[in-house]
């Protein structure tokens, strides 16, 4: 069964340390989401591509992170410099088109210290 | 703005019983629900979902109500089993994007 592949699995950095995350969507997913999930809430948006074009980073703290999926295939997101406050697990979602589920990678723990 | 919510963070019920979890909305756009299940270290994993022309969907022991004029839904797991325990997550979308999430609940089911 295809997965949306998710990496590193574990991240600990210190603050003002640059972090990237990468994801592989599921293959023939045009549509990959970045989320953000602290403890204690359910995921937050923060990016949407269809294929290699954003079409939603209204969530995106885009003076510390950014996200690209230069090919529209596999994602990186990047955070520089890391905040305390940006420790979560950030999660990659992809979907094949509309209508259809999303389907989640295993996600990033990030800890930021 | 937390347009989906789980008011109960935990629900802990016996193995064979009936699990009721609970999500309200307050979007009147949400016009499509989802349900995902979330294991420590995974992903959340989709469920069940129901779109909001119906207002029940069945697969197995899992069914998700949708009442719209009270903006609620709830999933019932029939019947449960110890490895249902997981968080169990609500979600909400209109137009097929931008799926709202609610904080989700902590389900454990007692052998």
């Amino acid at each position: 069964e295809a997965e949306v592949a998710q990496s590193p699995r574990y991240k600990i950095t210190e603050k003002s340390q640059a972090v990237a995350f990468w994801c592989d969507p599921i293959s023939g997913h045009a549509t990959l989401y970045w989320y953000r999930q602290i403890l204690g809430q359910g995921p937050e948006l923060l990016v949407q591509f269809q294929d290699e074009s954003v079409v939603d980073d209204s969530q995106l703290p885009k003076d510390r992170f950014s996200a690209e999926r230069l090919k529209g295939v596999d994602s990186t997101l990047k955070i520089q410099p890391a905040e305390l406050g940006d420790s979560a697990m950030y999660l990659c979602a992809s979907k094949r088109g509309s209508p259809d589920t999303q389907y989640f990678g295993p996600g990033t723990r990030l800890t930021v210290l | 703005d937390q347009q989906v919510k789980q008011n109960s963070p935990s629900l802990s019920v016996q193995e064979g019983r009936i699990s009721i979890l609970n999500c309200d909305y307050t979007n009147s756009m949400f016009d499509y629900f989802l349900w995902y299940k979330k294991y420590p270290a995974e992903g959340p994993t989709f469920l069940i979902s129901i779109s909001s022309i119906k207002d029940k969907n069945e697969d197995g022991r899992f069914t998700v109500f949708l009442n719209k004029s009270a903006k609620h839904l709830s999933l019932h797991i029939v019947p449960s089993q110890p490895g249902d325990s997981a968080v169990y997550f609500c979600a909400a979308m209109y137009n097929n994007n931008d799926m709202r999430f609610g904080a989700g609940t902590r389900l454990t089911v007692k052998p």
